[in-house]
């Protein structure tokens, strides 16, 4: 069975900090999501990265897919009460199924 | 809107007494799961179906099971339900498969 490990698994910080969260696993991916989870509804879709050493931007958040394509980071720049949330990652190891990792729940503080 | 519809948003029950969940799909996608979310362990998958009349075991499908007799409507049946059941149960689907899921709202279930 394959697992992701995402880190770190709580984070509180003050609005407009900057901040990394990661995913990681000892198997390869062939895909990689992220999604983030308001309270009282499901994990919505951020981004999917597919390349080794893939870096996306989504208006203030980096999404880098590591070049051994067994790990990821999210980071965010100049946080705002908006971000908070539950940030899930979820891969693809080559079969039928989307492993998920147990998630970062993040807090913005105004 | 695309959406994907669970019922009921919250569900109190006691030990043995069947339910079912409905999940609905208005976007035409072939792929269908069921998950179940509880503290500190993320999202485990129930199980999956494929498309109609095909379905499969996830990582945790003891004491559930689930039909899909249309492409857009995946129920899961707890027959039984027991107190170890008690969670938060996510219906999604996708097409294709390991394309993004897009999730419903999810049930809140007590088993008392």
């Amino acid at each position: 069975t394959q697992l992701l490990e995402q880190s770190p698994q709580f984070l509180s910080i003050q609005e407009g900090e900057n901040l990394t969260v990661y995913c990681n696993s000892s198997s390869v991916f062939s895909s990689l999501q992220w999604y983030r989870q308001e309270p009282g509804e499901g994990p919505v879709l951020l981004v999917t990265v597919v390349t080794g050493g893939e870096v996306k931007k989504l208006k203030r958040l980096t999404f880098q897919f590591g070049d051994a394509r067994k790990d990821s980071s999210l980071h965010i720049t100049a946080a705002q009460p908006g971000d908070t949330g539950l940030y899930l990652c979820a891969a693809n190891f080559g079969n039928e199924k989307l492993t998920f990792g147990t998630g970062t729940r993040l807090t913005i503080i105004p | 809107e695309a959406q994907v519809t669970q019922n009921p948003r919250y569900l109190i029950t006691v030990t043995g007494k069947k339910l079912t969940v409905t999940c609905s799909q208005n976007m035409n996608h072939e792929y269908m799961s069921w998950y179940r979310q509880d503290p500190g362990l993320g999202l485990r998958q129930i199980y999956y179906s494929m498309n109609v009349e095909v379905t499969d075991k996830g990582d945790v499908p003891e004491g559930y099971k689930v039909s899909r007799k249309e492409k857009r409507n995946f129920p899961l049946i707890l027959e039984s339900p027991s107190p170890n059941q008690t969670s938060l149960y996510f219906c999604a689907s996708s097409s294709p498969i390991n394309s993004p899921l897009h999730f419903g709202n999810g049930t809140r279930l007590t088993v008392t």
